[in-house]
């Protein structure tokens, strides 16, 4: 059974870079026509894509975000990664890794539990 | 950007009402459209993608109609475990949620 798992610094100081990995286990991030992906949510609020990455390694950003997010596979540690630049107290949010079922932006039927990234000096 | 709006943001009903969600897209999305049920301190649950199929594959009080830009999510028969928050998303052009509708006891 499929299951992701969060993990990084829970606080980062305005304008640093945020860095989150997701450990994989009960598939491989290689298996072919896999996407995976990370949403957030701030505290209180709705849920926003911050974008996807493709087995083979092609990135989908979320345009509101594009110039700050990257998103990498490690396939030697079957995880991948989401780093988000120039953080402000807005990206403070609960950050999940999720699968999507079909497609780069969704439906996302597999989830982490979530990680709450705070940004604040 | 394609926006997704929900109707309403607060729905008060009773155990047995049947309830409907609406969920509007500012262009079309096709039938690229998904439910999700999410209850507090909890991970969002996957009810219903492509517009109207079921996740669970089995027979549900959860379903999904619509197409183009206008979705609906009916529960059947309200059950205690139903009440929480329930977000669209469209997955057509990038992943745009709708704010969520949040279905409390009455």
């Amino acid at each position: 059974q499929l299951q992701l798992q969060e993990s990084g610094p829970r606080l980062v100081k305005p304008s640093e870079t945020l860095s989150l990995t997701c450990i994989v286990s009960g598939d491989s991030i290689s298996s072919r026509g896999y996407y995976w992906g990370w949403i957030r949510q701030p505290p209180g609020k709705g849920l926003e894509w911050i974008g996807s990455i493709y087995y083979s390694g092609k990135t989908y950003y979320n345009p509101s975000l594009k110039s700050r997010v990257t998103i990498s596979l490690d396939t030697s540690k079957n995880q991948f990664s989401l780093r988000l630049s120039s953080v402000t107290a807005a990206d403070t949010a609960v950050y999940h890794c999720a699968r999507p079922l079909q497609y780069a932006y969704g439906p996302f039927d597999s989830w982490g539990q979530g990680t709450l990234v705070t940004v604040s000096s | 950007d394609v926006q997704m709006t929900q109707s309403p943001s607060t729905l008060s009903a009773s155990v047995g009402d049947r309830v409907t969600i609406t969920c509007r897209a500012s262009e079309s999305v096709s039938s690229y459209l998904a439910w999700y049920q999410q209850k507090p301190g909890k991970v969002p649950n996957l009810l219903i993608y492509e517009a109207s199929r079921s996740q669970t594959g089995d027979p549900s009080r959860f379903s999904g109609s619509g197409s183009g830009t206008e979705f609906t999510l009916t529960i059947s028969s309200l059950q205690p475990d139903d009440f929480a928050t329930y977000y669209c998303q469209q997955y057509n052009t990038w992943g745009t949620f709708g704010q969520g509708t949040k279905v409390e006891i009455k």
